[in-house]
């Protein structure tokens, strides 16, 4: 079946530290890969995402490769910043796209 | 308005009781989802329709549990009898096209069942 399984959290970096957050992934066929985030009292917005293997989605100095050889689709950004505090979900849509997996989701505090 | 909206945003229900929660999905999107997630987890997936078909509902918890989209855009979700275990909040997502789409969350209905 499909899964997605991610980093468990939370996650404290200070401001301008190198973030990332694995997330690997079982899925029959090739499915879609997303990151979606929640920042505090907002509802969940798309990140990012990549739709075959070898792609990179990237979005406010996010990124994330989608590796068909780990099954993985870890997310990461160079230098983070107060405002990335949020909860990250890794996701996946099934191939016939009537699915969405979540993976748990990875608390993010960054402290200036 | 431009986004996906949800009503009502909080619901108290006692054990029991049946409710009804609406999602209005953004004008023109052909794919529509419900998820359950309760606290500290993920989305679960609920339910998946492409226009007012309901093509997959393989997540519904129970048979307590049904969602309709008769005319292609609205969509309620209904919950019959509720029990404890069905407080969470409940999300719904509508995309524009199908596959692999990127969707657009409502800000949720947060069931208590008391």
């Amino acid at each position: 079946g499909n899964s997605v399984t991610q980093m468990e959290g939370p996650v404290t970096l200070s401001e301008e530290a190198f973030l990332t957050i694995n997330c690997t992934y079982t899925a029959t066929g090739y499915p879609s890969l997303f990151w979606y985030v929640q920042y505090p009292g907002e509802g969940l917005q798309l990140l990012l995402k990549a739709t075959k293997a070898d792609d990179k989605g990237s979005n406010k100095g996010f990124e994330a490769t989608y590796r068909k050889e780990t099954t993985s689709f870890h997310l990461e950004k160079g230098s983070v910043q107060v405002s990335d505090s949020a909860v990250y979900f890794c996701a996946l849509s099934s191939v016939t796209g009537n699915q969405f997996y979540f993976g748990t989701g990875t608390s993010l505090t960054v402290i200036p | 308005g431009a986004g996906v909206s949800q009503s009502p945003r909080y619901k108290v229900a006692k054990r029991g009781q049946d409710v009804a929660l609406r999602c209005d999905p953004i004008s023109g999107h052909v794919s529509l989802f419900w998820y359950q997630q309760a606290l500290g987890q993920g989305p679960e997936f609920l339910t998946y329709f492409q226009n007012e078909a309901q093509l997959d509902k393989s997540g519904l918890p129970s048979d307590r549990f049904f969602a309709e989209r008769p005319e292609g855009s609205v969509s309620t979700l209904k919950i019959q009898r509720t029990q404890q275990e069905d407080s969470a909040v409940y999300l719904c997502a509508s995309s524009l096209e199908v596959a692999s789409s990127s969707q657009y969350f409502g800000p949720g209905t947060r069931l208590t069942v008391l």
